[in-house]
């Protein structure tokens, strides 16, 4: 099993609607949660950061983590054309050696006129 | 323009020739680190440095070397490439290792190994 699983996708949605995307994760060690994201022949660029488990907002992107669930959530209000990327969520937690990041394997995303 | 450099772009080679991945940035960061990414695999890690002279194996090290003589470069050599390292390749680098220091990256390296 996968420490961090994310929905590949493809998610199609229309212009304007609210997207919702998801990762499970099972190493309860994770600490720091972040949303990535990716356009084509792109590198992927931080979109959110979050520590604790609750919301939070940064324009029309809320996210969101649930620790005893061990589940985070990305949700994007008004969608736009613009927002169709491949979104990455990713965690990590401290060790001896340095931070241990774990990415999820994406979800891509298509916003329709 | 604060940026992550990799060259090059795009690069077909054959088994065996070794090859070097070069990536430079710009913002003085302390880390860097080198990852591929697979469909259906994500993002793995493959060297990371925290330091000049300090580098570290990550998550899928074999038949990868890197070096950091200097805090700016962080090249990724494959001394004999194999088909199964076709990938694509990613630079990132961060102010430091902490967990509240983003990660920016290049635009990727895409590698076939024929």
């Amino acid at each position: 099993q996968k420490e961090v699983e994310q929905d590949p996708g493809p998610l199609s949605v229309p212009e304007g609607a609210i997207v919702s995307l998801n990762c499970t994760y099972s190493n309860s060690a994770f600490q720091y949660f972040m949303w990535y994201r990716q356009y084509s022949r792109k590198g992927p660029e931080l979109l959110m950061y979050t520590y604790s488990s609750g919301n939070k907002e940064d324009g029309r992107f809320t996210a969101q983590v649930d620790k005893s669930s061990k589940y985070i959530s990305l949700f994007i209000r008004d969608s736009q054309p613009s927002d169709s990327a491949t979104y990455l969520c990713a965690m990590s937690y401290l060790t001896g050696g340095g931070n241990k990041l774990t990415f999820g394997t994406g979800t891509q995303l298509k916003v329709e006129l | 323009e604060a940026q992550v450099t990799q060259n090059p772009r795009y690069l077909i080679t054959v088994t065996g020739k070794k090859l070097t991945v070069t990536c430079s940035q710009n913002m003085n960061h302390e880390y860097m680190s080198w990852y591929r990414q697979d469909p259906g695999l994500g993002l793995r890690q493959i060297y990371y440095s925290m330091n000049v002279e300090v580098t570290d194996k990550g998550d899928v090290p074999e038949g990868y070397k890197v070096s950091r003589k200097e805090k700016r470069n962080f090249p990724l050599i494959l001394e004999s490439p194999s088909p199964n390292q076709t990938s694509l390749y990613f630079c990132a680098s961060s102010r430091w290792t902490g967990s509240n220091s983003p990660l920016h990256f290049g635009n990727g390296t895409r590698l076939t190994v024929t």
